[in-house]
């Protein structure tokens, strides 16, 4: 039962312009979503959260975007940039956890080309 | 840098073995989680340990188990290794406080190829 999805495997965007990444979710009963970008033969790299109370968050060139409604969430790169080039996953904390149970999507293969 | 480290980085075991994988939390964390994470699919969640608790469990036989040391370094331990077992292991360390929201630091795994 993949309470986290990511239905698109991978993306490709041209350099400069924006890259938009989407995940699903099915249960109601996490508060609190995180993006994490992952390089090969790395551990993931925290890259952005937004707590199940706002629909929006931003970081420099990073903002991601929560629809409570659709149980949906974005991630939004603009500008992208070659170096952003990786495997990206969304995760969810069930409202339960004490910050340490995640739950992750597949991942998403973003490709930034010059 | 996320001062998370675990050791070794790649290990080849055989059918049935037992095998021990390590990790050091960053400084100040209370709190190991363990992920798996086979070819191609997102990290799945095995068990996380506080104050040397196991405290959550995913959906994982208990075969696999782990402990968590004063320094709240970790072991995880799987037995009677299969071959499916095959992945890269993750750890993570937090903070066990809901109110801060902080996110979970991980290392950068440790390879297991089970022949």
């Amino acid at each position: 039962d993949q309470q986290v999805k990511q239905n698109s495997p991978s993306l490709s965007v041209q350099e400069g312009r924006i890259s938009i990444l989407n995940c699903d979710y099915t249960n109601s009963m996490f508060d609190y979503f995180l993006w994490y970008k992952k390089y090969p033969a790395e551990g993931p790299t925290f890259l952005i959260s937004i707590s199940s109370i706002k629909d929006k968050n931003e970081d420099g060139r990073f903002t991601v975007f929560l629809n409570k409604s659709a149980k949906h969430l974005s991630l939004h790169i603009v500008p992208s940039q070659p170096g952003d080039s990786a495997v990206y996953f969304c995760a969810a904390r069930p409202t339960s956890s004490n910050t340490g149970k995640l739950i992750f999507g597949q991942g998403t293969t973003l490709q930034v080309k010059p | 840098e996320t001062g998370v480290t675990q050791s070794p980085t790649h290990l080849i075991k055989t059918r049935g073995q037992q095998v021990t994988l390590r990790c050091s939390s960053q400084s100040g964390h209370n709190t190991v989680s363990w992920y798996q994470q086979a070819l191609g699919q997102g990290p799945q969640f095995i068990f996380q340990y506080y104050r040397e608790e196991e405290n959550g469990r995913g959906n994982f036989p208990p075969r696999f188990s782990g402990l968590q040391f004063p320094n709240y370094s970790s072991e995880l331990n799987v037995n009677a290794l299969e071959l499916d077992d095959s992945a890269l292991y993750l750890c993570a360390s937090s903070l066990a406080d809901t109110s801060l929201n902080t996110e979970a630091f991980f290392g950068q795994g440790t390879r297991l190829t089970v022949v």
